[in-house]
């Protein structure tokens, strides 16, 4: 099945920094979302972005699924951005889903 | 206001005894999911639901059953438990989209010990 990877497993940034989290994945998709899980444990949808290039506030995200991965740009990072991200493929003809192991930021004030 | 709830949040029970965590979600949404979510292993799925009376395996299916009666409910059953099912389970929905879905909405979470 598809194995999808992402890196780094931790990063640490200081307030107000930037920073690029990748998503790899092993076979051709037709959905690709990512989520945000609070240091609370609430899993928040931020993009549905199987292709192309979307961008919410501070947060960006860039798909080039021909060379499969994903991008998520935090630019200008928060404290509240702490927490767990992850990347969720789905390949055609099937609606399974697969995540990430994630990718853990800590922004230090 | 738009949500998908899951009951109970927390759950301590012992091997053996039969329990179902319920989820429901008020968007209209065809599809449904349930996920379990381990320290180093991230979110894997354990069943779907496509629409009423249409399910069918993730990941990691096996000591779990599911129904699909309704649009709105889709409760995830543990007919005999054991430690290993010990976890944190998301409930998730969204819209179909094409020949996919759109943006999944995830409940808060149940966290289960299995004694």
């Amino acid at each position: 099945g598809i194995q999808v990877e992402q890196s780094p497993p931790d990063l640490i940034l200081q307030e107000g920094a930037n920073s690029t989290l990748r998503c790899n994945f092993s076979d051709s998709v037709n959905n690709l979302q990512w989520f945000h899980q609070n240091p609370w444990g609430q899993l928040i949808n931020l993009f549905y972005i199987p292709s192309g290039t979307k961008q919410n506030g501070r947060l960006s995200a860039t798909t080039v699924a021909t060379e499969r991965y994903s991008l998520l740009y935090i630019s200008s990072s928060q404290t509240t951005d702490s927490g767990v991200y992850f990347c969720a493929v789905s390949t055609s003809g099937t609606y399974k889903y697969i995540f990430g192991t994630g990718t853990r930021l800590k922004v230090l004030a | 206001e738009a949500q998908v709830t899951q009951n109970p949040r927390y759950l301590i029970t012992v091997t053996g005894k039969k329990l179902t965590v319920t989820c429901s979600q008020n968007m209209n949404h065809e599809y449904m999911s349930w996920y379990r979510q381990d320290p180093g292993l991230g979110l894997r799925q354990i069943y779907y639901s496509m629409n009423v009376e249409v399910t069918d395996k993730g990941d990691v299916p096996e000591g779990y059953k599911v129904s699909r009666k309704e649009k709105r409910n889709f409760p995830l059953i543990l007919e005999s438990p054991s430690p290993n099912q010990t976890s944190l389970y998301f409930c998730a929905s969204s819209p179909i989209k094409g020949l996919s879905t759109d943006t999944q909405y995830f409940g808060p979470g149940t966290r289960l010990t299995v004694l």
